[in-house]
């Protein structure tokens, strides 16, 4: 049973470029949520897709976007980025409806902006 | 708006004692809370989820209650191992802004020493 997969493990950037995150969910999951974790901190929410809409979103500026495709995969994508976001991007997949379905985690991808 | 805190920032204990680590947060409106675990630089484990109707949940050596009306939960963890170093985090799923979105707290930073 493959868990959540996330790519790729670690980036370089350098402040002003773009980039895109990748996360494949758990099987049978088909919510995925996006979180920041700087270091020594909790992660924050970014934003979540469900049905390939984005559900609810955390207070992130613009810059954050994402994308949910079919198969519930999703992408998120950061533009002219920032000193700031350097940190490690975790995505958690879930399964929406009375389920009380527990997050699951990816072990994320490390961003360094440079 | 919904915080999470979580108390001790760090532990340290010899191997075999029965630790406590603490969590509340400010608003009952919550639909679960979540105890997870985290390796460093790695993902987050899911160790338990508590329904807020429910008081407490247990798995293995770990036990985790919730008292909603007044915004606690702790996890137990008996006869601790080595192996259980590591940082806990508390979250909770915030019902003050529609479902969907996870709060966090900073974490308790465990060693236990062998």
């Amino acid at each position: 049973d493959a868990g959540v997969t996330q790519s790729p493990t670690h980036l370089i950037k350098t402040r002003g470029q773009q980039v895109t995150l990748r996360c494949s969910p758990k099987s049978g999951h088909d919510t995925v949520s996006w979180y920041q974790q700087a270091l020594g901190q909790g992660p924050q929410f970014i934003f979540q897709y469900y049905e390939e809409e984005e559900r609810q979103r955390g207070n992130f500026p613009d810059r954050f976007s994402g994308h949910q495709f079919p198969n519930y995969s999703s992408e998120l994508n950061v533009n002219a980025l920032l000193l700031g976001d350097s940190a490690l991007y975790l995505c958690a997949s879930t399964l929406s409806g009375p389920y009380n379905s527990p997050l699951h985690f990816g072990n994320g991808t490390r961003l360094t902006v440079t | 708006k919904q915080e999470v805190t979580q108390i001790p920032a760090a532990l340290s204990v010899p191997e075999g004692e029965n630790l406590v680590l603490n969590c509340s947060f400010t608003d009952s409106a919550i639909y679960n809370l979540q105890w997870f675990r985290q390796d460093p630089g790695k993902g987050l484990t899911s160790l338990l989820l508590i329904q807020s109707s429910q008081r407490e949940q247990t798995s293995g050596r770990l036990n985790a209650s919730l008292d909603k009306s007044s915004g606690r939960s702790t996890l137990y963890i008996a006869a601790s191992q080595p192996g259980d170093s590591a940082t806990y985090l508390c979250a909770v799923e915030d019902g003050t802004s529609g479902t969907y979105k996870y709060i966090f707290g900073t974490g308790t930073r465990l060693k236990v020493l062998a």
